[in-house]
């Protein structure tokens, strides 16, 4: 069945360090994107990818990276200078970025500080 | 396990019609409720969110989506659609576990269309 996977599902990281998330979907999905719940809000945008070595920043860039090597995956690194990592990360795809399409979830990620 | 029901996959609607989006949950404990839209193109927004208090919550461009705790509901309305509400509508609810946190599980969502 194609779907989105996110791995791992809980992930904890130690003060200074980078982790990575991973998102990989096996639907053909040109569009891809992260997305971030803190307690209390709603979703916020951390990066998007509409192609392949492509990606922009969201709402919330600042301290995470991407990259777009391959159409199937779009992995999040959360970096040291994210002061504040501690949250639900999800991940999403869409066939086309640009016309109607239905969008998949992945199962998300939550990030601790140890 | 806990999951979200979104009754219909695709509404079509004329512009001042009145809009009701059902969306059940199967957690009988305490949760998070959260309606969010995605226009053509774009990306996913929040629409409005419950977390306690008055179960009628009112959110951006005049919806409001009621929780009705016995029915494990939290229905999204609007009274007068326009062509602008055109979107994809996805609800969402996250499990209070009293100080952990659960996942925030989506609904399919819903495809609302409304012609001008």
């Amino acid at each position: 069945d194609g779907g989105i996977t996110q791995s791992p599902k809980y992930l904890f990281r130690k003060e200074g360090q980078n982790v990575t998330l991973s998102c990989e979907q096996n639907l053909n999905h040109d569009a891809m994107y992260w997305y971030r719940q803190d307690p209390g809000q709603g979703l916020r945008l951390i990066y998007y990818s509409q192609i392949v070595n492509d990606f922009q920043k969201g709402d919330i860039a600042e301290g995470y990276s991407v990259s777009r090597e391959k159409k199937e995956s779009f992995p999040l690194t959360v970096t040291s200078a994210q002061k504040n990592p501690t949250a639900f990360y999800l991940c999403a795809s869409r066939r086309d970025s640009k016309r109607y399409q239905p969008q998949h979830f992945g199962d998300g990620t939550r990030l601790s500080i140890l | 396990a806990q999951s979200v029901s979104q009754h219909n996959h695709h509404v079509i609607l004329s512009e001042a019609a009145s809009l009701e989006l059902g969306c059940n949950y199967s957690y009988g404990g305490t949760v998070n409720l959260f309606w969010y839209v995605q226009y053509p193109g774009q990306h996913l927004q929040l629409l409005l969110k419950y977390f306690s208090g008055d179960p009628l919550v009112k959110g951006i461009k005049g919806f409001e989506a009621e929780f009705i705790k016995s029915k494990f509901s939290f229905n999204l309305r609007k009274p007068s659609v326009q062509w602008s509400d055109t979107a994809e509508y996805f609800c969402a609810v996250k499990v209070d576990y009293g100080g952990s946190q659960g996942n925030l599980i989506f609904g399919k969502g819903t495809k609302l269309s409304v012609k001008p």
